[in-house]
């Protein structure tokens, strides 16, 4: 079973500039997330997505971020424009079905690293 | 609001050694819990998955625990190898929606 896709894995910009990351969830996985972690904490929710529908995105900068999941697969996820603080590792998941015989489980791709100079 | 610590944020032991990684969380309504392991520049990695209904669950040298009335879960590994150097973080979903809240991580060096 091929696990969640992620590209580019390596990003450089300058600020102000602008940058997309995409992600390919597991198949059958309705659930999307996508995680902002900054060096040496834990993965923040950026937003949320069941099929094509936002559930959460109380945490994305509105004002630079962007996300969309247009036909309830693949999902890209835009900063316009970029600030220094913006650099880190954008985490794509996805997880599991809740109903038997799937678990809920949470999985990750190996996410994209940027760099903002 | 779901807060989730993890003790210690780092460990060093030697090679063979049994240890024991803590995992706090502020709110007990909990859907599952799900511990990681995250090495140097790539994403997480499952290790295991708890659910609300259940007290530990176990994956060959590893074994986790949940507790759900005191908020806490433990990760136990035995016989720690070098390999299992890493970061291991664990994550906290809440039963009315289906985000989950990680802890900062604990950073494990096992030395040879």
């Amino acid at each position: 079973e091929a696990g969640v896709a992620q590209s580019p894995r390596y990003k450089i910009i300058e600020k102000r500039q602008s940058v997309a990351f995409w992600c390919n969830p597991i198949s059958g996985h309705a659930t999307l997330y996508w995680y902002q972690q900054i060096l040496g904490q834990g993965p923040k929710l950026l937003i949320q997505f069941q099929n094509n529908g936002v559930v959460d995105d109380s945490q994305l900068p509105k004002d630079r971020f962007s996300a969309e999941r247009l036909k309830g697969v693949d999902s890209t996820l835009k900063i316009q424009p970029a600030k220094l603080e913006d650099s880190a590792v954008y985490l794509c998941a996805s997880s599991s079905p809740d109903s038997p015989p799937y678990t809920g489980e949470l999985f990750f791709g190996e996410g994209s690293r940027l760099t903002v100079l | 609001k779901q807060e989730v610590t993890q003790i210690p944020a780092a460990l060093s032991v030697p090679e063979g050694e049994n240890l024991v990684l803590n995992c706090s969380f502020t709110d007990s309504a909990i859907y599952n819990l799900q511990w990681f392991r995250q090495d140097p520049g790539k994403g997480l990695t499952s290790l295991l998955l708890i659910q609300s209904s259940q007290r530990e669950q176990t994956s060959g040298r590893l074994n986790a625990s949940l507790d759900k009335s005191s908020g806490r879960s433990t990760l136990y590994i035995a016989a720690s190898q070098p390999g299992d150097s890493a970061t291991y973080l664990c994550a906290v979903r809440g039963n009315y929606g289906q985000n989950f809240v990680f802890g900062p991580g604990t950073r494990l060096s096992v030395l040879p």
